[in-house]
């Protein structure tokens, strides 16, 4: 089985730029969450999605999107970056569905340096 | 707005005692609690959770205690060990509302003195 990953490791870029980040989620999971986890804080959720609709999202502006692909691989895509937009940005799958909660297993994160 | 608060940026126990790592609350809706703990260069791993219908989980050396009426929660690691040195983050789901969003506190650094 194997599990959560993302790329790249690492990226930098400049003010103004465009930036795509990658997920595959882990084997049979059908939902990928993305979370922002900003210098000495805690992750804070962007968005979600569930079978290739967006399912929820956090108080992130429009120039944050995502996709997810029929595979439930995703993407995360950043316009107009920011200084602030400097972050790890996680990952997480898990099995969607219902209302209870379903454990979320998260990638090792894509470190963002906005220049 | 921090709906979730570790008021503890780090603790230092030493090897072989109690580690309790404490989080607070202020939304109502969470009714799903998670504890998480990372190392440097890796994601999260999930640890231990409890629901808002217990007061109580335990899982080998960790336990989750979970005080509704002061909206406090708190986990206990017994004996604490080097290898748990991380950051631990405490976690709330509002699961009622369908999409599993998590929201996290900052992190409590834990070291563990061998």
């Amino acid at each position: 089985e194997t599990g959560v990953t993302q790329s790249p490791t690492h990226l930098i870029k400049t003010r103004g730029q465009q930036v795509t980040l990658r997920c595959s989620s882990q084997s049979g999971h059908n939902t990928v969450s993305w979370y922002q986890q900003a210098l000495g804080q805690g992750p804070q959720f962007i968005f979600q999605y569930y079978r290739e609709e967006e399912n929820g999202r956090g108080n992130f502006p429009p120039r944050f999107s995502g996709l997810q692909f029929p595979n439930y691989s995703s993407e995360l895509n950043v316009n107009a970056l920011e200084l602030d937009d400097s972050a790890l940005y996680l990952c997480a799958s898990s099995l969607g569905g219902g209302r209870s909660y379903n454990e979320q297993f998260f990638g090792p994160g894509t470190r963002l340096t906005v220049l | 707005d921090q709906q979730v608060k570790q008021n503890s940026p780090s603790l230092s126990v030493q090897e072989g005692r109690i580690s309790i790592l404490n989080c607070d609350y202020t939304n109502s809706m969470f009714d799903y609690f998670l504890w998480y703990k990372k190392y440097p260069a890796e994601g999260p791993t999930f640890l231990i959770s409890i629901s808002s219908i217990k007061d109580k989980n335990e899982d080998g050396r960790f336990t989750v205690f979970l005080n509704k009426s002061a909206k406090h929660l708190s986990l206990h690691i017994v004996p604490s060990q080097p290898g748990d040195s991380a950051v631990y983050f405490c976690a709330a789901s509002p699961s009622r509302e369908y999409g599993n969003k998590l929201v996290f506190g900052a992190g409590t650094i834990l070291r563990v003195k061998s």
